[in-house]
């Protein structure tokens, strides 16, 4: 059971804006920071949005975060292919004294 | 660019130490603001936080693994690495190393990570 809740699964069309939550509770998300990272198939995670909303160098615009009291959000416009991956969420407890991660979510593009 | 590799036994008996060692290249390790961290995924599971070192040798665990883990630095070759005691089959994990950006303990992330490496527990 993770610390972070998302969705199992998420799914879209090519073009397709589709977004995925993250929920949590006041020690982790309410009070601190919202990192995703995009895992591809067979590889490491790679940091995707960090602090709520900035995107790495590199990383398209058609990723973006956005965070709202304990739940946080990803979206990604315009769906590609290349898309499919896992989406975790992570963000300090303070509770727990510990970086949690999400479950994570499986985005598959039809 | 940075990068970084991790390094170590695949295979793991029970009750042992799993000693793991990741080597930063293009890039100091003693850069300041980045601490150094351990992650590790279960096969078809999710990420856990193992915890990270700051070049100077200070060091925050997970909680729920704190007992069994120590982590430790070496600025002279540019690695730090991870030693985890009691093993079980639990234990068995991708276990990835990753520079840890802590702007302050609200804000702090993971980039880049290493390739990881299975580490398998069985006997």
């Amino acid at each position: 059971q993770s610390v972070l809740t998302q969705p199992p699964s998420a799914s879209g069309t090519p073009g397709q804006r589709v977004t995925i939550s993250c929920s949590g509770s006041s020690s982790n998300i309410g009070s601190n920071t919202v990192n995703w990272y995009q895992q591809l198939p067979g590889t490491a995670p790679k940091l995707l949005i960090y602090s709520n909303n900035q995107r790495p160098s590199g990383v398209p615009d058609r990723f973006s975060g956005s965070k709202s009291g304990t739940s946080a959000s990803l979206a990604i416009s315009g769906l590609q292919s290349e898309d499919e991956a896992d989406y975790y969420c992570a963000a300090w407890d303070d509770s727990l004294n510990a970086v949690v991660f999400g479950g994570g979510t499986k985005l598959t593009v039809l | 660019q940075l990068q970084l590799q991790e390094s170590g036994p695949g295979l793991v008996k029970p009750s042992e130490t799993l000693s793991l060692t990741c080597t930063v290249s293009g890039g100091s390790i003693s850069s300041s603001s980045y601490y150094w961290g351990w992650i590790r995924q279960p096969p078809g599971k999710g990420l856990e936080w193992i915890g990270s070192i700051y070049y100077s040798g200070s060091t925050y665990y997970n909680p729920s693994l704190k007992s069994r883990v120590t982590i430790s630095v070496d600025t002279s070759k540019n690695q730090f690495s991870l030693k985890l005691s009691s093993v079980t089959a639990a234990d068995t994990a991708v276990y990835y190393c990753a520079r840890h950006r802590v702007l302050m303990v609200r804000a702090n992330w993971f980039d880049p990570w290493g390739q990881g490496t299975l580490v398998t527990v069985s006997s």
